[in-house]
């Protein structure tokens, strides 16, 4: 399998300041890694792809200005939720493959007041 | 794109029975996976089932990747596999699409 880090595992802040999300592959060089989004009681939707070295692609209808994903080593990308609101407030799971199966973080509880 | 469908949406069962959670998909995939999220978030990997048949311990899982459906079976049920259990396709190296998930709770 694949070990996967998130960091923090949980985040209360206020509307309108930013929050910066890590992902870290523990125990393989992940060059792509991929962010979900998931509201209460609903499923997994796909936000974006992380890609080493390039530019991130981003969904249909998600904004890469507000969700900015900086991918900057072959372990660790981040996601930042910049000027976060409440509705932004979900909770956001990274994951990686290793070969053709994907292993997931254990999750980022946002909360914006 | 892709559409995942699950059923049932909820399940509620006695522990010791038996139980088969369906997926249909709309187009043929390179990945199918089946995940078990725990009360905390964390997603589990379960199968990794394109094609083909699997077991592990209790649980198993099928998947006709020509008629576009997986099923996965537990038997004799405990009431730690209570949780969502989601199946996801993906062509490959793409990141996933889920289906919305089957609750499952097991009573004691």
């Amino acid at each position: 399998g694949a070990v996967v880090s998130q960091h923090p595992s949980w985040v209360i802040c206020k509307s309108g300041t930013s929050v910066k999300i890590e992902c870290r592959s523990l125990d393989f060089q992940a060059t792509t890694m991929f962010w979900y989004r998931q509201f209460p009681k609903q499923s997994l939707m796909l936000m974006a792809t992380s890609n080493e070295g390039s530019k991130a692609t981003y969904e249909q209808g998600v904004e890469k200005d507000k969700f900015l994903i900086n991918h900057a080593s072959l372990t660790l990308s981040t996601l930042t939720v910049t000027s976060a609101h409440p509705e932004d407030s979900s909770f956001y799971i990274c994951s990686v493959n290793r070969g053709l199966t994907q292993y997931f973080g254990p999750g980022t509880r946002l909360t914006v007041l | 794109g892709i559409q995942v469908e699950q059923s049932p949406p909820d399940l509620i069962l006695q522990e010791g029975a038996n139980s088969t959670l369906r997926c249909n998909f709309s187009d043929s995939v390179n990945n199918l996976q089946w995940f078990h999220q725990n009360p905390w978030g964390q997603l589990i990997n379960l199968f990794y089932i394109p094609s083909g048949t699997k077991q592990n311990g209790r649980l198993s899982a099928t998947t006709v990747a020509t008629e576009r459906y997986s099923l996965l079976y537990i038997s004799s049920s405990q009431t730690t596999d209570s949780g969502v259990y989601f199946c996801a396709v993906g062509g490959g190296a793409d990141g996933l699409t889920f289906g919305k998930g089957t609750h499952l709770i097991i009573q004691p």
